[in-house]
């Protein structure tokens, strides 16, 4: 069975600190795509950074990276010099092409960055 | 580009009452999500379409939710009779094949 695990509920981290959130996931799929959401308090899903299982390099994107261990099935965000606008609740996805693209959510891992 | 387009923002209903919440997708993505948030239950997919065509409706509750995509530029969710455990956050999303996908802004809906 297809499944996310985002073992961290809840983070703290200090501004201009960087913070790992964790997330691992479980597939017999050789292809897939892996993805970090943001979902800030007031509501909307925002697109972070993506991964596909057979990209080489860690994907990058500003102050998010993605530390994408393919054997270790995890797929681990990294935000570095958090800042205050960093507090959010943050999903992260999967989505598997050999099952007609569906993409499934983890249960999120909230941050919050302290001043 | 105006995004995911979803509405209403908001919808109040009474028990027992039909609701339909409305999505334009962004042009020339080719598929098109449905997903409810709850907090019990966080982010769960409902049904999605490829051109226009549902391919997996196994996230659908029970038959009191149906969906269509009668064109690529619009898609239906409806809930006939809703219910007050239908209370939630409505989400649509599209995206081209296999990249991340955009979300609408979401549909809170809450029934009384």
């Amino acid at each position: 069975a297809q499944k996310i695990t985002q073992t961290q509920p809840g983070m703290f981290v200090q501004e201009k600190e960087a913070v790992t959130l964790d997330c691992t996931y479980d597939t017999s799929d050789p292809s897939y795509g892996l993805f970090w959401y943001k979902q800030p308090s007031s509501g909307e899903m925002i697109f972070l950074i993506y991964q596909g299982s057979y990209d080489q390099q860690n994907a990058t994107e500003g102050r998010y990276s993605l530390n994408f261990q393919k054997a270790r099935k995890s797929a681990n965000l990294v935000i570095s010099a958090s800042q205050l606008g960093d507090s959010a609740m943050y999903f992260c996805a999967m989505r598997f092409k050999t099952s007609y693209d569906k993409v499934i959510f983890g249960p999120g891992t909230s941050l919050s960055v302290i001043p | 580009d105006a995004g995911v387009i979803q509405s209403p923002r908001h919808e109040v209903t009474e028990m027992g009452q039909e609701v339909t919440l409305r999505c334009k997708p962004i042009s020339g993505h080719d598929y098109l999500f449905w997903y409810r948030q709850t907090m019990m239950r966080g982010l769960e997919l409902l049904i999605y379409f490829n051109n226009n065509v549902p391919i997996d409706d196994s996230g659908m509750p029970e038959d009191r939710f149906s969906a269509k995509m009668p064109n690529a530029s619009f898609s239906t969710l409806k809930i006939q009779p809703s219910e007050p455990r239908d209370s939630a956050v409505y989400f649509c999303a599209s995206s081209p094949q296999l990249r991340g996908y955009t979300f609408g802004s979401g549909t809170r809906l809450t029934v009384v």
